[in-house]
């Protein structure tokens, strides 16, 4: 099946520095890839939608100038956490779409713990 | 009330004993997915289906479409099986909704 990578896998960084996420998908080409969060027992929740080389769909709630989604090319979407404080530690977990038949499968990566210390 | 309701939330079972999580939802769909989250966090696809059955090695996954309802059956479970089960259910407007997740814990 289709692979979809996250790097790192786990980060840990001071407060008020960035920290860039990437996901790849390394066998197909993502027309869409979804950023999604989660919280200490709680579901994953949507952070953003991003389509190749258009601006992403941020989810009510969610800073967009906090959270910066870049999708560059059709295989790598990131999220950079700009500014990191301790709340933002959290598991980010990023799902690439590949049009199939007219529906959009997803593909999800294997995640990325943030730790803001 | 969530789209997606998981049961059981948490669930302890004895090495070789077999076990089902159950999801439900509420939504139109297109496809679900099992994830398999690990104590460490690290997320693991363990199917994507939208009909029918599937299986990988002892793991089973059906779908019933007419009443939105889906099973995670794991035969033989394994101390290794201990994890949170997720489940997730895509719409046709690329729209995500997870269930909260049943965690599960096989004693040897």
């Amino acid at each position: 099946g289709a692979v979809v990578s996250q790097h790192p896998s786990r980060v840990i960084c001071k407060s008020g520095t960035s920290v860039k996420i990437e996901c790849r998908s390394l066998d197909f080409q993502a027309t869409t890839m979804f950023w999604y969060r989660q919280f200490p027992k709680k579901s994953l929740m949507l952070m953003a939608t991003s389509n190749e080389g258009s601006k992403a769909t941020y989810e009510q709630g969610v800073e967009k100038d906090k959270f910066l989604i870049n999708h560059a090319s059709l295989t790598l979407s990131t999220l950079t956490v700009t500014s990191a404080h301790p709340e933002d530690s959290s598991f980010y977990i990023c799902s690439a779409g590949a049009p199939t038949s007219g529906s959009l499968k997803q593909f999800f990566g294997p995640g990325t713990r943030l730790t803001v210390l | 009330k969530n789209e997606v309701e998981q049961s059981p939330q948490n669930l302890t079972a004895q090495e070789g004993e077999f076990i089902t999580i159950n999801c439900s939802y509420s939504v139109g769909i297109s496809a679900l997915h099992w994830l398999q989250q690990h104590p460490g966090g690290g997320i693991v696809s363990l199917f994507m289906l939208s009909s029918g059955k599937k299986k990988h090695g002892r793991l089973i996954a059906t779908i019933n479409i007419q009443e939105k309802h889906s099973s995670l059956h794991i035969t033989a479970s394994h101390p290794r099986d201990s994890a949170v089960y997720i489940c997730a259910v895509g719409n046709t407007g690329n729209q995500f909704y997870f269930g909260t997740g049943t965690s599960l814990t096989v004693i040897p």
